[in-house]
């Protein structure tokens, strides 16, 4: 089975602070991807890459930004964290188009 | 652009049946995912479509209509266990990022 690791489960951080999310997958897939889920906005795209060093922005980059040096792992970063950061994060990954996300167990981050 | 429409919420009993359904415009259509999520959980996969008609697997099965832009999600023989958030996915041009609907929350009731 695909497992997809997040480093942390619940996170509490000030704002302003630089907060790194951590996601590991170890399937040796090409495709990752971090989301963030709202209650009543559903899961919006952040980032996402296709390959080691590549990075695009998905629909809702403004203040994040990603790492993909190793192809298992994919950092998402808050270069100074808000209020309005406040969610659950998700990292998938997957094989290709074709099949399906594998999500990893999500990050709560709060941000005071 | 890109919008999918799914109801917000849903309430069906114990034994019966329940159909969700799920309505896309895309430019382009490159296959349809359906994924469960319970409260607190990650979503986890149930189906994929990319050609027209019924996909069965065991209780659930999902459909697709291309040219009428329309998939449902049938969940045969509700068990408590199957109330959770379903969402719908869809990828509208080869090698891009699936686009999530909002979800739909499925209350099964004794």
């Amino acid at each position: 089975d695909v497992k997809v690791t997040q480093s942390s489960r619940y996170l509490v951080k000030r704002t302003g602070e630089k907060v790194f999310l951590e996601c590991v997958q170890d399937m040796d897939h090409e495709n990752m991807f971090w989301y963030r889920q709202d209650p009543g906005l559903g899961l919006r795209l952040i980032y996402f890459s296709y390959d080691v060093k590549m990075k695009e922005k998905g629909d809702i980059p403004e203040g994040y930004s990603v790492s993909r040096e190793k192809k298992e792992r994919f950092s998402l970063i808050l270069e100074s964290a808000s209020t309005n950061q406040t969610s659950m994060y998700l990292c998938a990954s997957s094989l290709g188009d074709n099949s399906p996300l594998h999500f990893g167990n999500g990050t709560r981050l709060t941000v005071t | 652009g890109q919008n999918i429409d799914q109801p917000t919420e849903m309430t069906a009993t114990e034994g019966a049946i329940v159909q969700i359904n799920c309505t896309y415009q895309t430019s382009g259509f490159n296959g349809l995912f359906w994924y469960q999520q319970h409260a607190g959980e990650a979503p986890t996969f149930l189906s994929y479509n990319v050609l027209d008609g019924l996909e069965e697997k065991g209780r659930f099965s999902s459909f697709l209509s291309r040219s009428k832009g329309y998939s449902y999600l049938l969940l045969k023989e509700l068990q408590m266990k199957d109330s959770a958030s379903y969402l719908c996915a869809v990828r509208d041009l080869a090698n891009t990022p699936l686009v999530f609907g909002k979800g739909t929350r499925l209350s099964v009731i004794a």
